[in-house]
C-alpha cells in the first residue's frame, strides 16, 4: 500500500531532549516535506526537501533540522524542544515538485508536547 | 507570502443538505488541491485542478478552478455523515515550490 508512515504518533517530553520524527514514504516520491498544524494557523511548512541532500527551509524553520540522506526517509529533529513546538505534526511527499505535480500525500500525524 | 482566504471558517449543516465552501487567494495560481482532514489523521486530497474554468468531480463532490485564478469551489452533494471533517483548499507557494494552504472550513453535521 502507497503510503507516508511517522513515527512516534504521540510523544510527550521535556524542555531540552533532543527528539527525532521519523518519516518514510514508498511511493519513490522526490519531493518530501514537515508541516506543523496550530488552532487558528493552520499547516505551516517547516522544511522540505527536493531529492536526497537537498533540503531547504520553510515559512517557520527556527528550532527544527531535518537531514534526507535517502529518498525514502526524511525525519525531523529537535535538538532542544521548547513548549512553543507543541503541535500537530506531519510529513507530506510527492512525485516531483519540479515536475509540477503539487499532489502531496501525508502521514498520519505526530502530536508532540513539550512540558 | 501567499495568502489563502477559506470560508466559511465552520458550517453546521444537517443530513442530506448540499455545501459549498470556496477559497480565494491574493495572487493567481495555476493548481488549486482540495484536502479533508478527519478528526487525529493527516489530510487526505480530495481533487486537484490543473486549468482554470476546470470543474472535477470525486462522487458526490465537485470543485472548480475559478476562471480568475484566484479562487476555487468546492460543493459536496447530499451530506452524510462520514463528511464531518475539516477541508482544506492548497494552493503553489510557501517555501520554493511548495503548498500553502487555507486555515479550513471545519464542517460539522447535525443529526
Amino acid at each position: 500500500e502507497a503510503q507516508v508512515t511517522q513515527n512516534p504518533r504521540y510523544l510527550i517530553t521535556v524542555t531540552g531532549k533532543k527528539l527525532t520524527v521519523t518519516c518514510s514514504q514508498n511511493m519513490n516520491h522526490e519531493y518530501m516535506s514537515w508541516y506543523r498544524q496550530d488552532p487558528g494557523l493552520g499547516l505551516r511548512q517547516i522544511y522540505y526537501s527536493m531529492n536526497v541532500e537537498v533540503t531547504d527551509k520553510g515559512d517557520v524553520p527556527e528550532g527544527y533540522k531535518v537531514s534526507r540522506k535517502e529518498k525514502r526517509n526524511f525525519p525531523l529533529i529537535l535538538e532542544s524542544p521548547s513548549p512553543n513546538q507543541t503541535s500537530l505534526y506531519f510529513c507530506a511527499s510527492s512525485i516531483s515538485i519540479a515536475g509540477a505535480s503539487y499532489e502531496q500525500y501525508f502521514g498520519p500525524g505526530t502530536r508532540l508536547t513539550v512540558t | 507570502g501567499q495568502q489563502l482566504n477559506q470560508s466559511p471558517q465552520s458550517m453546521f449543516i444537517q443530513e442530506g443538505e448540499d455545501v459549498s465552501m470556496n477559497c480565494t487567494s491574493s495572487s493567481i495560481f495555476n493548481t488549486w488541491l482540495w484536502y479533508k482532514q478527519d478528526p487525529g489523521e493527516g489530510p487526505v486530497l480530495l481533487i486537484a485542478l490543473y486549468k482554470a474554468g476546470e470543474l472535477t468531480s470525486n462522487g458526490r463532490l465537485t470543485a472548480q478552478f475559478g476562471i480568475t485564478r484566484k479562487d476555487s469551489f468546492l460543493n459536496i452533494s447530499a451530506s452524510i455523515p462520514s463528511d464531518v471533517g475539516i477541508y482544506f483548499c492548497a494552493g503553489p507557494g510557501g517555501g520554493a515550490d511548495g503548498l500553502t494552504f487555507g486555515k479550513g472550513t471545519h464542517l460539522i453535521i447535525q443529526p
